[in-house]
Order: C-alpha cells, then structure tokens, then sequence
C-alpha cells in the first residue's frame, strides 16, 4: 500500500525566510501529488500539483515543489514566508487510474511563523 | 462559483446513536470522496461515490455508509457511534477522471460524548 511519509511534525520560521517542507512517498509507481494547506477549524486547499511533465511545478501563494523521482520525494519550496503562511500542511498521494482516485496523506507539518 | 459545501458544521452526539452528514460537491464535479480527520492526524480516506455508487472503500467499518443523489450530493451515515469516531468529517469533489485534483469542504466537525 502506498504511504507518504512528512518527516518534519513542527516548523519554525522567520517572515522573510525561505521555507521547505518534506515530503517522501512509497509507492509501486509514480503517483500524483498534492500539497494542501489548512488553516485551524478550516478544510484542506489545493497549493499545487503534479501529475506529469515538468517536475518543477508552480502554484498558489508563491509556493512551488519539486518531483525527484529517484528520491521518491515532492518538497514544496517558499522563496520567502510571510506571516499568514502560518498553518498545517498536508502532502498526499493519489493512484493513477481511470477514475478519480482516493488520497492518502501524510500526518502533516505543522508551519509556525515568527515575527 | 459556490465551493464544496458541508453540513452541519458542528454536530455532538453521545455513544450508540447514528448520525448523518451531508455535502454538496463544487459545481461541475460528479464524484465525492470522504475523509475523516482525527485531531493531529492527516485525513483518512473512507469511501468515494460517483454515478450514485460506491466505486473505492478505505479501512473503515460498515458502521459507516453513504449515499450519492443523482444531483451529486452525498450523505456519510454513521451507526452505532463509538468515542473513537470523534474527528472532522471532510468531504472532496473533483470530475470523475484521476488527474482531477480534489476540492474539500470545510468540514463537519463531530463530537462523540
């Protein structure tokens, strides 16, 4: 079975810093991946995605990840955090298929952002 | 563009009763998957319905069950409520093909007393 693995429980950083956030997955083949952000009593939103193609991918809020296939890794990257980055983030794995697929998640990061 | 939709948001229940979510997918969207979401924990797939069937279970008991409405919408059923299922219910839409990303709701929040 697939599983996603976020070494990293709790984060610390400073505003203005620049952030990374680990993610490995164990997989037969090469999943798509997700990261989502949650913010407190709040559900999950998609930052970004990769499905195939470039292995460096871009999205929402300056956030951007990297696929290293040989690493089994998907690291989301932050040139520099700002305050309101401060939240959970969540790395997830889903199969390849015809249907949509169902998502396993790692147990998530937490992001703190000091002042 | 309304968004996944849950309801309710809060819900307290005590041992042994049954209790139903509802969730309406994002406009557009024909599959709706659930989530459970303990407290410090990443979410936990529990089932997914497209075209009003059950199409993938996760490793949850039959005590949970659902339903799809052939306007989308979708109910989670829990019976028998156990402290344990205490947790945010998520629900995710996305179109019916795996490179569909998942939009969620903002939850139910359910209290097992």
């Amino acid at each position: 079975a697939q599983s996603v693995t976020q070494p990293d429980i709790h984060i610390t950083v400073s505003e203005g810093a620049s952030l990374e956030l680990r993610c490995n997955y164990s997989y037969g083949a090469t999943p798509y991946l997700f990261w989502y952000v949650q913010s407190p009593g709040q559900g999950l939103q998609l930052l970004l995605k990769y499905f195939s193609g470039d292995t460096l991918v871009q999205g929402i809020k300056g956030f951007e990840a990297e696929f290293k296939r040989s690493q089994s890794s998907f690291n989301l990257r932050k040139p520099s955090v700002h305050w309101s980055d401060a939240a959970e983030y969540f790395c997830a794995v889903g199969l390849r298929g015809g249907t949509a697929s169902k998502l396993t998640f790692g147990t998530g990061t937490r992001l703190q952002v000091t002042l | 563009d309304a968004g996944v939709t849950q309801s309710p948001t809060h819900l307290i229940k005590t041992r042994g009763q049954q209790v139903t979510l509802r969730c309406s997918p994002k406009s557009g969207h024909d599959t709706v998957s659930w989530y459970q979401q303990a407290l410090g924990q990443g979410p936990q797939f529990i089932f997914q319905y497209y075209e009003e069937e059950e199409r993938q279970r996760g490793n949850f008991p039959d005590r949970f069950s659902g339903h799809q409405f052939p306007n989308y919408s979708s109910e989670l059923n829990v019976n028998a409520l156990l402290l344990g299922d205490s947790a945010l219910y998520l629900c995710a839409s996305s179109g019916g093909t795996g490179n569909q990303p998942q939009h969620f709701g903002d939850g139910t929040r359910l209290s097992i007393l």
